[in-house]
């Protein structure tokens, strides 16, 4: 089966980095994903990279991909206390018609 | 107004029960999703469908049901509940495959608890 693991827990204090990793299992997505979900809501797009790209940043948000590897990680700068959330990665699955998501990081921010 | 909407937000039920949770949206997407959601097993495909004449079964569909009435109406059932499917549920629409990068759109979920 398709399996995207992720470490379930991250607690970080206001202020400092935050970086939720990821291990993806298709070598061949064109996409991968960062989606989060703040409490009593839906997931949301927060950013994605292209398979090509090594790396892409985006204000606080940076995220690198390894692809041989097949490791995908969000780094958060400054990461405040609204940044507390599940953040799942994501890649495309059966033939791109779905999406399998992973185990979902719940990152705790310390003021 | 929430693009993508579910009712009920709670419902508690009794082992045995019929249950419905519905989902519309107003995004004009032909694709819709439903996922349970279990802490620590992450997001699990229930069913998904492309258009109304197109229903494709997910990673975990037994004991589920759905029916896409309308593009903008995708509903999950739940035949005879049982414990077990205590959870979080979310519908979610994406305008295309993701071939094309397609984002996908989640509603705020259904918290449903079989007794």
């Amino acid at each position: 089966g398709e399996d995207v693991e992720q470490s379930l827990f991250l607690s970080v204090r206001e202020g400092d980095s935050s970086v939720i990793n990821c291990t993806y299992t298709d070598s061949s997505s064109t996409y991968l994903y960062w989606y989060k979900q703040e409490p009593g809501a839906g997931l949301q797009l927060l950013t994605y990279i292209f398979s090509n790209m090594d790396m892409k940043q985006d204000q606080r948000l940076t995220v690198l991909l390894n692809k041989k590897d097949k490791h995908l990680s969000l780094r958060i700068a400054d990461t405040q206390t609204g940044d507390s959330a599940i953040y799942f990665c994501a890649e495309p699955s059966g033939g791109y018609q779905k999406v399998t998501f992973g185990t979902g990081t719940k990152l705790q921010v310390i003021p | 107004d929430a693009d993508v909407t579910q009712t009920p937000r709670n419902r508690i039920t009794k082992t045995g029960k019929r249950i419905m949770l519905e989902c519309s949206q107003t995004k004009g997407h032909d694709r819709m999703y439903w996922y349970r959601q279990d802490p620590g097993l992450g997001l699990r495909l229930i069913y998904y469908s492309f258009d109304v004449k197109d229903i494709n079964k997910g990673e975990i569909s037994d004991g589920y049901s759905v029916s896409r009435q309308a593009q903008a109406k995708f509903s999950l059932s739940l035949e005879s509940a049982i414990p077990n499917q205590t959870a979080l549920y979310f519908c979610a629409t994406s305008e295309h495959g993701t071939s094309s990068g397609g984002e996908q759109f989640f509603g705020p979920g259904t918290r449903l608890t079989v007794l």
